[in-house]
């Protein structure tokens, strides 16, 4: 079983749509979960950062963390065509990077 | 803007020759790092420096080197470059108290003929 894993996609949603991109993890001592968008031929973006359990919110973007499941969830409302990149998931073990590793990445097309 | 630059975005080189990458940052970022992505693969760590404390990856080929001459520049050389080494390089920074925040540079795209 891979450390991270990701679906690889590609997910297409038409506009308006809400996403939901996933990672499930193994490791039972990451603490700190962070969502990357990757435009293609570009490097990786920070989009959102979470310590530990529990939901977070940035304008359309929501990130929840469910620990007993080894589960993390990114949702994008009213999605738009300018969202489409793929999205890695990432997390580590503590604040200094510890064990710190990328999901594969789910490639995510919205279609006007 | 604060960023980190890389150059150059687009690379060619002949197998087994030398290839030096460069990235450069205005972040004033401690901590420096190396990737290596592969077509649809996640970005694979290569070597990170905190400051000029550098730290190699279990699992990184002893073709690659790297070199951090002040604060800002950070060098990736690859000494004999074989086809599997093409790929995108991508710098990332972070700031010494949030390793887990990495602003990455646009990348450099290696090919291998």
């Amino acid at each position: 079983q891979k450390e991270v894993e990701q679906d690889p996609g590609p997910l297409s949603v038409p506009e308006g749509a809400i996403v939901s991109l996933n990672c499930t993890y193994s490791n039972s001592a990451f603490q700190y979960f962070m969502w990357y968008r990757q435009y293609s031929r570009k490097g990786p973006e920070l989009l959102m950062y979470t310590y530990s359990s529990g939901n977070k919110e940035d304008g359309r973007f929501t990130a929840q963390v469910d620990k007993s499941s080894k589960y993390i969830s990114l949702f994008i409302r009213d999605s738009q065509p300018s969202d489409s990149a793929t999205y890695l998931c990432a997390m580590s073990v503590g604040n200094y990077g510890q064990n710190f590793v990328f999901g594969p990445g789910t490639r995510l097309s919205v279609l006007p | 803007d604060a960023m980190v630059i890389q150059n150059p975005r687009y690379q060619v080189t002949q197998f087994g020759k030398p290839v030096t990458l460069s990235c450069s940052q205005t972040l004033n970022h401690n901590v420096m790092y190396w990737y290596q992505q592969k077509s649809s693969q996640a970005p694979k760590l290569l070597f990170h420096y905190y400051d000029k404390d550098f730290n190699n990856e279990a699992d990184t080929p002893d073709n690659f080197q790297s070199r951090r001459p002040n604060t800002s520049f950070c060098f990736l050389d690859i000494r004999s470059p074989g086809l599997g080494d093409a790929a995108m390089y991508l710098c990332a920074t972070s700031p010494s108290g949030s390793w887990n925040e990495q602003y990455f540079g646009p990348g450099t795209r290696l090919t291998v003929t």
